[in-house]
This record gives structure tokens, sequence and C-alpha cells, in this order.
């Protein structure tokens, strides 16, 4: 039992250039998330997901594009990447929404874009 | 709109000290509370949760924490910390679907 995996750990980009970060789980939870950690700011939701199919935006949806067409995988998209995308991203899944009773983490993917 | 705030960004104890880490929340309504600790190179991990009833937690691994009303208030506790508590700890609330975490606290024990 895995829990929630990602992939790449650690990636550089150039800015304007595009990448996925992917997130499995293998909870068969129904609930994932997004989320970036900036230092000194804590953990901001970016996009999430409630089910196969379904997406919605968090707090800090822009610049990112997310699509969730297994219900195992979550997968994020940067377009046009930024220097101020430079973060750790952590992706989470759940088994209850509302309230969210308790999330599973991955172990993140730390992002540079010079 | 809910907020958390952690007062320290930083609290350095030597192992076997006791240790508070303080958790503050502002919300118009009831909230849960949760508090999340990060270990270096992890995710976050839930440590304990507030939902309902005893205003007192505990976590398996000796941590406390209690829910104050009055103070808007969610500490975490622990009378005795060891080298392996190093980590960062995130306090979060919620009434709704979506956590709100705080700036998070490093916790550093030295031996």
């Amino acid at each position: 039992n895995a829990g929630v995996t990602q992939t790449p750990k650690f990636r550089v980009l150039k800015t304007g250039q595009s990448m996925t970060l992917l997130c499995a789980q293998d909870m068969n939870h129904e609930y994932m998330y997004w989320y970036r950690q900036d230092p000194g700011m804590g953990l901001r939701l970016i996009h999430y997901s409630v089910g196969e199919g379904t997406t919605a935006k968090g707090e800090v949806p822009d610049g990112y594009n997310v699509s969730r067409l297994k219900k195992q995988n979550f997968l994020l998209g940067l377009e046009s990447a930024a220097p101020s995308q430079t973060s750790v991203y952590f992706c989470a899944s759940s088994f209850v929404f509302d309230p969210p009773l308790e999330q599973f983490f991955g172990p993140g993917t730390r992002l540079t874009v010079l | 709109a809910q907020s958390v705030t952690q007062l320290d960004s930083q609290v350095p104890v030597f192992e076997e000290a006791p240790v508070e880490l303080r958790c503050n929340y502002s919300s118009s309504v009831s909230v849960y509370l949760f508090w999340y600790v990060q270990y270096p190179n992890q995710g976050l991990q839930l440590l304990l949760k507030y939902l309902s009833g005893s205003t007192l937690v505990e976590s398996i691994n000796g941590f406390e924490a209690e829910f104050n009303k009055s103070q808007t208030s969610f500490h975490l506790r622990k009378p005795s910390v060891h080298i392996s508590d190093t980590a960062e700890y995130f306090c979060a609330v919620t009434n709704t679907d979506k956590l709100i975490f705080g700036t998070g606290t490093r916790l550093q024990v030295f031996p």
C-alpha cells in the first residue's frame, strides 16, 4: 500500500516551459487536492477534485490546470511556468470531503522556475 | 473568513524539555481543528484533531492539544520532547470542506 505518490520529486524549469505533475493514490479515495507550500505562507489550495472527471478551483488557481481522468490519478499542469511558481507542491487525498477529517499527503515535488 | 495564526515560526528546545506550540484561529462559527506534522523531506501527516466533545485531544506519540473556545486557541503541548519530534507543525481549521492552514512552526529538538 503506497498511499499517495508524486512524480517527479524535483524539477527545474525555465520561464515559459510547461510540465505536468502526477499524483496517484491507491486508497480508493474520492477526493483529491493540490497544494503549494511557500516559506512563511503555509499550504495553499490550488485545485481540488470531488470525483473522477470533476475539478474545482481553490485559493490560488491562476497559472495551473488540472485533470482527473481516472479516480486514482490527479494531474497538475503548468502551461507556461513563471518564477512565482517556484514552490513545493503537495498532493493529498481524503475519504471524507465535508468536513475534511483527514487528508493523506504525498511526499511533495520541489519545483524551481528560473 | 477563517484564519489561523501560529505566532512562533521556530521553537528550539532541548531533549526531554516540555514544549508548547501556539495556534489561534478566527471564526464566527463552530470549527474543526487539526494539527499536522511534517517530518523532513516528507508530506504532512495528521497528528490529532478536535471535532467535538472533550476539549483535550491526544495523539499516539504523547502530544496533546486543548480546544479553548473563549480564547479561540488550540495549542499543542508535549511534556517531554524527543529528538525524533524535530519537524514542522501546522495548525489547520475548517468549518466547511476546505482546510485553512497556518504558516507552520518549526520545532527543533537539541540533544
